[in-house]
């Protein structure tokens, strides 16, 4: 089964750091691109942030508002996907999904699989 | 970046109804427009991907349309099950972005 799981969310203060990890399951994880999308309560989606696959060397790229904040890699071995958050803010609370990528005709049309979401909340 | 906006923001509607919401982007995306599907305390589901491809396991009655900056997703007779948020996607260029919502409410 093609699963993606996501943990390492909870409470931090703000100024804090977080690290969040996305266990992939049932595809070749070093195929594909995967993202990071965000969803504050009662709020829409918000993308965070996209690694690269092994043919495209892993380059990643962010979102304007975490840029220089937040770090995304990736151990293609563990088929494992991260995101380190540092100097973080009340508002970067959200419930974080991690996404595949879906090539389509050569470019990565839609997200297709994803996660089930971890909660992270920044408040002292 | 591209700026997405749907309308309705919510709408009610009945069992059987047929229903349609709009979605339109600050530029012209070609045909780079998903659809997803998302139920309370779940992660979106992709609908319908590149404007009017349906995604395996949907049902027929979903539908997509439109390019460049006007999209549509229709509904063509609501199921309960059909009852949640939709939200469009670009990925004509990054950041990728994603319209506000529409909260799909039992009339």
């Amino acid at each position: 089964e093609v699963q993606l799981v996501e943990s390492g969310g909870g409470l931090v203060q703000p100024g804090g750091s977080l690290r969040l990890s996305c266990a992939a399951s049932g595809f070749t994880f070093s195929d594909h691109y995967m993202d990071w999308v965000r969803q504050a309560p009662g709020k829409g989606l918000e993308w965070v942030g996209r690694s690269r696959d092994k043919a495209n060397t892993y380059t990643t790229e962010y979102a304007a508002s975490v840029k220089g904040r937040f770090t995304i890699s990736r151990d293609d071995s563990k088929n494992s996907l991260y995101l380190q958050m540092n100097s973080l803010e009340t508002e970067d609370t959200a419930v974080y999904y991690c996404a595949r990528g879906w090539r389509v005709r050569g470019v990565i049309a839609a997200f297709d699989i994803w996660g089930q979401g971890t909660l992270v909340t920044v408040s002292s | 970046d591209i700026q997405m906006t749907q309308s309705p923001s919510s709408l009610s509607a009945s069992v059987g109804d047929r229903v349609t919401i709009t979605c339109r982007a600050s530029q012209g995306i070609s045909s780079y427009l998903n659809w997803y599907q998302q139920k309370p305390g779940k992660a979106p589901k992709v609908l319908i991907y590149i404007a009017s491809n349906l995604q395996s396991g949907v049902p027929s009655r979903f539908s997509g349309g439109g390019s460049g900056t006007d999209f549509t997703l229709t509904i063509s007779s609501l199921q309960p099950e059909d009852f949640a948020t939709y939200y469009c996607q670009q990925t004509y260029s990054t950041p990728t972005t994603f319209g506000q919502g529409t909260r799909l409410e039992i009339k």
